[in-house]
C-alpha cells in the first residue's frame, strides 16, 4: 500500500518570499509523484510530475520539486511567491497498480 | 478549463436518497476516474474506468457503484446515502490508463444530503 503525508496543513507567506510545501511518501514499489494546485470553487490542475530520470523536476508558474528516494520525500519550492499562489496544493502517488493517494492538502496563504 | 465536464454542479438531496453524477472528459482520453472530497477525509480516489471498463478500485463504498459508456461518458450513481457522503466529488481524465498519466479534473459537484 502507498500513502502520502503532507507535514503542513498551512503555510504563511510574504510574496516575494520563498517557500517550501513538504511531502512524504511510503511505498513498496517503484512511484509516480504528482503535486497539483487546487484554487478556490476550483477541480485541481497538475503543476508537476515525477516518472523518473532527473531528480528535479520543473512545472508550471515557476515552481520545481525535487525528488529524494532516500528520504521518501518529493518537496514543492518556488524561490519567489506571487498572491496569485495562494491556493491549496496535493502531493499525490500512484503506481504501476493505478491506485492514486492524494496527501491531506497544504494551504499556501501569501500575504502582502 | 480543462475540458472535463462535469454535472450537476450542485445537488442537495436526503438521506436514503439515490443520485448520479455526470462527467463528460476531454475530447480523446479514454479513462476517467471519480475522486470524493471532503473536510474529515480529504480527497479520496473512487474508481477509475479505462475505455469502459474498470480498471482500478480504491475507497469505494458498496452502495457507490460507477460505469464508463461507449462514448466514454461516466456516471456515479450513489444510493442509500447518508449524511456522511456529503462531498466535493471530482471526475478527472487522462488520455491512457496508466499510473503516470497526466489526470485533468473537472469542476466537481457538490453533494450535500440533508
Amino acid at each position: 500500500a502507498q500513502s502520502v503525508t503532507q507535514l503542513d496543513s498551512q503555510v504563511p507567506v510574504f510574496e516575494e518570499a520563498p517557500v517550501e510545501l513538504r511531502c512524504n511518501y511510503s511505498s513498496s514499489v517503484s512511484v509516480y509523484l504528482f503535486w497539483y494546485v487546487q484554487y478556490p470553487n476550483q477541480g485541481l490542475q497538475l503543476l508537476l510530475k515525477y516518472l523518473s530520470g532527473s531528480t528535479l523536476v520543473k512545472g508550471i508558474n515557476g515552481f520545481e520539486a525535487e525528488f529524494n528516494k532516500s528520504q521518501t520525500s518529493f518537496h514543492l519550492r518556488k524561490p519567489s511567491v506571487h498572491i496569485s499562489d495562494t491556493a491549496e496544493y496535493f502531493c499525490a502517488v500512484s503506481s504501476n497498480f493505478n491506485k492514486f493517494y492524494f496527501g491531506s492538502g497544504t494551504k499556501l496563504n501569501v500575504k502582502p | 478549463d480543462s475540458g472535463v465536464t462535469q454535472t450537476p454542479k450542485h445537488l442537495i438531496t436526503a438521506t436514503g436518497q439515490r443520485v448520479t453524477l455526470r462527467c463528460s472528459p476531454r475530447s480523446g482520453d479514454l479513462s476517467v476516474y471519480w475522486y470524493q472530497q471532503s473536510l474529515d477525509q480529504g480527497l479520496q480516489f473512487l474508481i477509475q474506468y479505462y475505455n469502459g471498463e474498470e480498471r482500478a478500485k480504491g475507497n469505494i463504498l458498496e452502495r457507490f457503484s460507477a460505469q464508463q459508456f461507449p462514448d466514454l461518458h461516466s456516471e456515479l450513481n450513489l444510493s442509500s446515502l447518508e449524511l456522511g457522503d456529503s462531498a466535493l466529488y471530482f471526475c478527472a481524465s487522462s488520455e491512457g490508463g496508466q499510473g503516470a498519466d497526466t489526470q485533468y479534473f473537472g469542476p466537481g459537484t457538490r453533494l450535500t444530503v440533508l
